[in-house]
């Protein structure tokens, strides 16, 4: 099976504007989460789509939201970008079965840059 | 909150020596408990896993043990190689309902030196 695929793999934004991510899952997962990797904060999680509907969400500001499509693939959004905001955007797929131990698979990563 | 600390940030070893890496969750909750290897501009790479209600698992080179008393979890790597030289996570999620969501430690930065 193919794995986790994330396009585009580098962006570079300026302050304010705004960047789409897109992640395409496993063949057969349904499960996608978003985590941001930074050096000084490590890898923290943004939120996870399951059946088109966000099941969890982690402790980030309202500009950052997503969606997830009926083939499953996701996409994240993040609006007004911020220096901050630098970071590498990880996605993750799984079964994502309820109740059940979900491993999650990485894909690349998109390195989004804000100046 | 949920939190997950990790024990130390860097480790050197030579090489065939052996590595422990430690973790400790704050969630008694948490029952599922990954490990990631994360290679410099690469992916994370799941390495293994342990669930609650197991306290030690194999697979060749690589342990982990759980400690659910404790809250806390280890990782044992034996005979280093210097191909194990990476960034190695741990993590830990709720699976009832919330196993998209994992909580990660910071990081070890292991480097085996030949």
């Amino acid at each position: 099976k193919a794995g986790v695929t994330q396009t585009p793999r580098y962006l570079i934004k300026t302050r304010g504007q705004q960047v789409t991510l897109s992640c395409s899952p496993i063949s057969g997962h349904r499960s996608v989460s978003w985590y941001q990797q930074t050096p000084g904060q490590g890898l923290q999680f943004l939120f996870e789509y399951f059946s088109e509907t966000q099941r969890n969400k982690g402790n980030f500001p309202g500009r950052f939201s997503g969606r997830q499509f009926s083939n499953s693939r996701s996409e994240m959004n993040v609006s007004t970008l911020e220096l901050g905001d630098s970071a590498l955007y990880l996605c993750a797929s799984s079964l994502g079965g309820q109740g059940t131990y979900n491993e999650q698979f990485f894909g690349p990563g998109t390195r989004l840059t804000v100046l | 909150g949920e939190n997950v600390e990790q024990h130390p940030s860097t480790l050197s070893v030579q090489e065939g020596d052996s590595a422990v890496i430690k973790c400790t969750y704050s969630d008694s909750a948490s029952n599922y408990f990954p490990w990631y290897k994360q290679e410099l501009g690469k992916r994370p790479q799941l390495i293994i896993d342990i669930r609650s209600n197991v306290g030690e698992k194999k697979d060749q080179r690589i342990a982990v043990t759980l400690n659910k008393t404790a809250k806390h979890f280890s990782l044992h790597i034996t005979e280093t190689q210097p191909e194990d030289s990476a960034v190695y996570f741990c993590a830990a999620s709720k699976v009832k309902n919330q196993g998209g969501k994992l909580i990660f430690g910071q990081g070890t930065e292991l480097s085996v030196k030949p």
